[in-house]
C-alpha cells in the first residue's frame, strides 16, 4: 500500500509570499494519477492539479504542480489572502484500486 | 454548472445502517465514475469506494474499512448516487462526499453529508 506523506505540517506564510508544500510518496507513482486538492473550513474539497502538473479548470496560475516518482511539490508563488486553507495530495494505484490521500498541509497566516 | 447534492445523513446506533444519495446535475450522469469520500472530525479525507458507468461495467471498488459492510449503487434514470452503510462502527462518523471521478481525479464534490454513529 502507497503512502502519502506531506510536508510540513503547517505552513505559515504572509500574503504575497511563496508557498511549496511538499508530498512524498513511500514507492514510486504514476504522474498522471497524483492530484491536489484544496480545503477550507467547513466547505469541499476543490480539485488544484491533476496528472501532477495541470492545472484544473478555473485555477489561478500562481498554482502549479511538479514532481515524479515519489516527489511531488504543489507552489503557490504568491499568496493571496483566499489561498490560507489545508491542501491534500491524492494517488490512485491499482491491484486493488484504492485512492489515497495525504495527511494534509495547513497553510496558515503568518 | 456541475451540481452535486448530498443528502441522508444522521444520527444512528452503533451496528445500525444508513442510505446517503447524492443528486446529480449539470453534467452526463451516465457517463460519469462516481466516488465517495469522508472525513472524520478534525481529520484528513478518506476514500470511502466507487462506482464505474453502466458501459465500464457498472463495477465497485471499495476500501478495505468498509469493504463488506457499504454498498454503492447507482440509479442513472435518476442521476443519482447511493452509499448504504451497514453494520455501522463508531469510527464511521464523519462528513461523506460524492465526487465526479475522472482520470484519477476527483473533479467536482458535493457539499456533503454528517453522519454520527453513536449510542
Amino acid at each position: 500500500e502507497i503512502v502519502l506523506t506531506q510536508s510540513p505540517g503547517t505552513l505559515s506564510l504572509s500574503p504575497g509570499e511563496r508557498a511549496t508544500l511538499s508530498c512524498r510518496a513511500s514507492q514510486s507513482v504514476s504522474s498522471s494519477s497524483l492530484a491536489w486538492y484544496q480545503q477550507k473550513p467547513d466547505q469541499a474539497p476543490r480539485l488544484l492539479i491533476s496528472g501532477a502538473s495541470s492545472r484544473a479548470n478555473g485555477i489561478p496560475d500562481r498554482f502549479s504542480g511538479s514532481g515524479s516518482g515519489t516527489d511531488f511539490t504543489l507552489t503557490i508563488s504568491r499568496l493571496e489572502p483566499e489561498d490560507f486553507a489545508v491542501y491534500y495530495c491524492q494517488q490512485f494505484s491499482n491491484s486493488p484500486p484504492r485512492y489515497t490521500f495525504g495527511q494534509g498541509t495547513t497553510l496558515e497566516i503568518k | 454548472e456541475v451540481q452535486l447534492v448530498e443528502s441522508g445523513g444522521g444520527l444512528v446506533k452503533p451496528g445500525g445502517s444508513l442510505r446517503l444519495s447524492c443528486a446529480a446535475s449539470g453534467f452526463i450522469f451516465i457517463n460519469a465514475w462516481m466516488n465517495w469520500v469522508r472525513q472524520a472530525p478534525g481529520k484528513g479525507l478518506e476514500w470511502v469506494g466507487r462506482i464505474k458507468t453502466r458501459s465500464d461495467g457498472g463495477t465497485t471498488d471499495y476500501a478495505a474499512p468498509v469493504k463488506g459492510r457499504f454498498i454503492i449503487s447507482r440509479d442513472d434514470s435518476k442521476n443519482t448516487l447511493y452509499l448504504q452503510m451497514n453494520s455501522l462502527k463508531i469510527e464511521d462518523t464523519a462528513v461523506y462526499y460524492c465526487s465526479t471521478l475522472s482520470d484519477y481525479t476527483m473533479g467536482y464534490w458535493g457539499q456533503g453529508t454528517l453522519v454520527t454513529v453513536s449510542s
